[in-house]
Parts: C-alpha cells; sequence; structure tokens
C-alpha cells in the first residue's frame, strides 16, 4: 500500500539549533505535501507546503527540501526556539485526503 | 478570521449509544473532511465532503457516517459506540482541492466507557 512516514518518532534538540525532521513517503504520484505541528490538546497547524515541480521552499524559519528521486521529506528548522517543541506530520495530499505519517516529537532542551 | 470551529470540545458516552460531532468551517471554505486520531492508529482520514457530496471515504465501518449542509457546515455520526471509537476527532476545511492547504480545528475528545 501506499504510506506517508517519519523516519524518527523523537528528536532532541538544544535552543538555539537547527533541527531537521524527516518524513518517507512510497506513493510517487504524489504531487502535493505539507507539513504540520501539532502542539498538545490542539488540532494540527498548517506549516508549509510544497508542490511536486519544486525541490525547495522557504517560509519563516522553515525549509522543506523534496527529493522525489528517493521520495523524501525534510522539514528544516532554524534557531529551534522552546515554542517550536510539538509533534510534527508531514502529510500527502491525494484524492481529497491526507495520509498521514505517524509524527515525530520534538523536544527543545533549554 | 475565525477558524475551524468544532463543538462539543469533550464528549463521554457509553458504549452502544451514538453521537453526533460538529464542525463549522472557516467562512468561504467548502471543503470539510474529517479525521480520527489515536495513539495507536495516528491520523486516519474518515470522509470528505465538498457542496454536501462526500467525494472520498476512508477504510471506516458503517458505523461512521456524515453529512454536509448548504452552509457547508458539517457533522460526523458514530452509531453504536464501542470502546476503540475513543479518540480525538479532527476537522479540516479548505478551499476547494486541498492544494491550498488544509485548516484543522482543535477537535473533539471522545471517550467511550
Amino acid at each position: 500500500g501506499e504510506s506517508v512516514g517519519l523516519h524518527l518518532p523523537t528528536l532532541s534538540v538544544q535552543e538555539g539549533d537547527n533541527s531537521i525532521i524527516n518524513c518517507a513517503y512510497s506513493n510517487s504520484a504524489s504531487d502535493y505535501f505539507i507539513w504540520y505541528k501539532q502542539e498538545s490538546g490542539k488540532g494540527p497547524q498548517f506549516i508549509i507546503d510544497i508542490r511536486s515541480n519544486m525541490d525547495k521552499r522557504q517560509g519563516q524559519r522553515v525549509t522543506v527540501l523534496l527529493n522525489k528521486t528517493v521520495k523524501h521529506l525534510s522539514l528544516q528548522i532554524a534557531a529551534t526556539q522552546p515554542g517550536d517543541s510539538a509533534v510534527y506530520f508531514c502529510a500527502e495530499n491525494d484524492d481529497y485526503k491526507l495520509s498521514f505519517g505517524a509524527g515525530t516529537t520534538v523536544t527543545v532542551r533549554a | 478570521k475565525a477558524g475551524v470551529t468544532q463543538t462539543p470540545r469533550y464528549l463521554i458516552k457509553t458504549r452502544g449509544q451514538q453521537v453526533t460531532l460538529s464542525c463549522s468551517p472557516i467562512s468561504g471554505h467548502r471543503s470539510v473532511s474529517w479525521y480520527q486520531q489515536t495513539p495507536g492508529q495516528g491520523l486516519q482520514f474518515l470522509f470528505e465532503y465538498f457542496s454536501e457530496t462526500q467525494r472520498n471515504k476512508g477504510n471506516f465501518p458503517g458505523r461512521f457516517s456524515g453529512r454536509q449542509f448548504s452552509n457547508s457546515r458539517s457533522e460526523m455520526n458514530v452509531s453504536t459506540l464501542e470502546l476503540g471509537d475513543s479518540a480525538l476527532y479532527l476537522c479540516a476545511s479548505s478551499l476547494a482541492t486541498g492544494e491550498s492547504g488544509y485548516t484543522f480545528g482543535s477537535g473533539t475528545r471522545l471517550t467511550v466507557v
């Protein structure tokens, strides 16, 4: 079957350092991907998206990279802050539905 | 502008009962989709509606149903509740195809006892 998954379930990062969260997908026909952040007690919050005709997209302190050759996504967070502590999900949009990976819990150390 | 509103925030129900959850999308958003989130299964797609029509449905039993009204508000219903239905139910809205992003509500926490 086709699925979207994250490589690591947890990531601990020092405040001020850069974070990299990885995601592998299996549907080579996927053409739209989204990264979400979910804090405790809240719904997923949109961070950044990317379409398959792009390799890289930048937002405020975040960058998403797409490698279609190996079907890999990554989310880079610059200068990680305590408020970045959350669970991060990648999602693949296909046929009006999102398929989510299992998520990576990011913990920022002071 | 107002975000996606889900009501109620919390619910406790008994096995065998039925429950209805409500979702009001962002103004102007005509697509509403529903997801179930559990620690074991993660986020799973339930169904998606656009202009009162279901366009896609996930792999859930027929006890899970939904509908969308002409004002784009949506409801989902779960009948004959089971303990395993305990979860966070999330609603997301988008403009039409979803390729402008989906905005999620805070969810309804359903506990079945």
